[in-house]
């Protein structure tokens, strides 16, 4: 089945400073992959999502980069903010809005210090 | 866009009672609806998929006589904690997939004591 890596487990920035979340993943079948940001005490929000026919999308300061060559894919946030800090999630599937399920990496805790 | 609703957000129960957990998607129809376990500080553990009019498919070491779970319409799924126990207290959240990919429910907070 599909292994998702995840690094780092916690990263600490100042306001301002960029943050990139790094995955890596096992399976070659998978071409969907989405990046949740969960606060404490809520589930999972979507923020971006990459397919694999692109390898790179961004919405205003959030990017997400593929390389399925290599199988691996990043956040990348810049001018952080103190809002930003909560647990960020990648994950895989075969096919996003299907009956396939998500296999999760192990989540990054960002903390952004004002 | 697609939103799920999922309720209640907490519960606490007795030892022995069972516990129903409900999630709908409000403004699609989910055929395929995905039930989570979280522990603190940890990913999201699969549990179960649950596909409308079938049983669903659990996971692994997962028991299913334990958690039930019900997706008899496009736009409910349950889960039923059956004989809860104190190592069940756990967040519990739901996911519904659509065209634009998976959406979560806001998790339940499930205390038993």
């Amino acid at each position: 089945g599909e292994n998702v890596e995840q690094h780092p487990s916690t990263l600490s920035v100042q306001e301002g400073d960029s943050a990139v979340i790094k995955c890596t993943y096992s399976d070659s079948a998978s071409n969907y992959f989405p990046w949740y940001k969960q606060e404490l005490g809520k589930g999972p929000q979507l923020i971006i999502d990459i397919r694999s026919n692109v390898g790179e999308k961004k919405d205003q300061r959030i990017a997400v980069t593929l390389n399925k060559t290599a199988k691996h894919f990043s956040l990348h946030i810049t001018e952080t903010q103190p809002e930003d800090s909560a647990v960020y999630f990648c994950a895989a599937s075969p096919s996003g809005g299907s009956n396939y399920k998500l296999t999760f990496g192990k989540g990054t805790l960002l903390t952004v210090n004002p | 866009g697609a939103v799920v609703s999922q309720h209640p957000s907490w519960v606490i129960c007795k030892s022995g009672t069972s516990v129903k957990i409900e999630c709908r998607s409000l403004d699609f129809q989910a055929t395929t609806m995905f039930w989570y376990r979280q522990f603190p500080k940890q990913s999201l553990m699969l549990m179960a998929t649950s596909n409308e009019g079938s049983k669903a498919t659990y996971e692994q070491g997962v028991e299913k006589d334990k958690f039930l779970i019900n997706h008899a319409s496009l736009t409910l799924s349950t889960l039923t904690v059956t004989s809860a126990h104190p190592e069940d207290s756990s967040f519990y959240i739901c996911s519904a997939s659509s065209a634009s990919g998976y959406t979560f429910g806001s998790g339940t907070r499930l205390t038993v004591v």
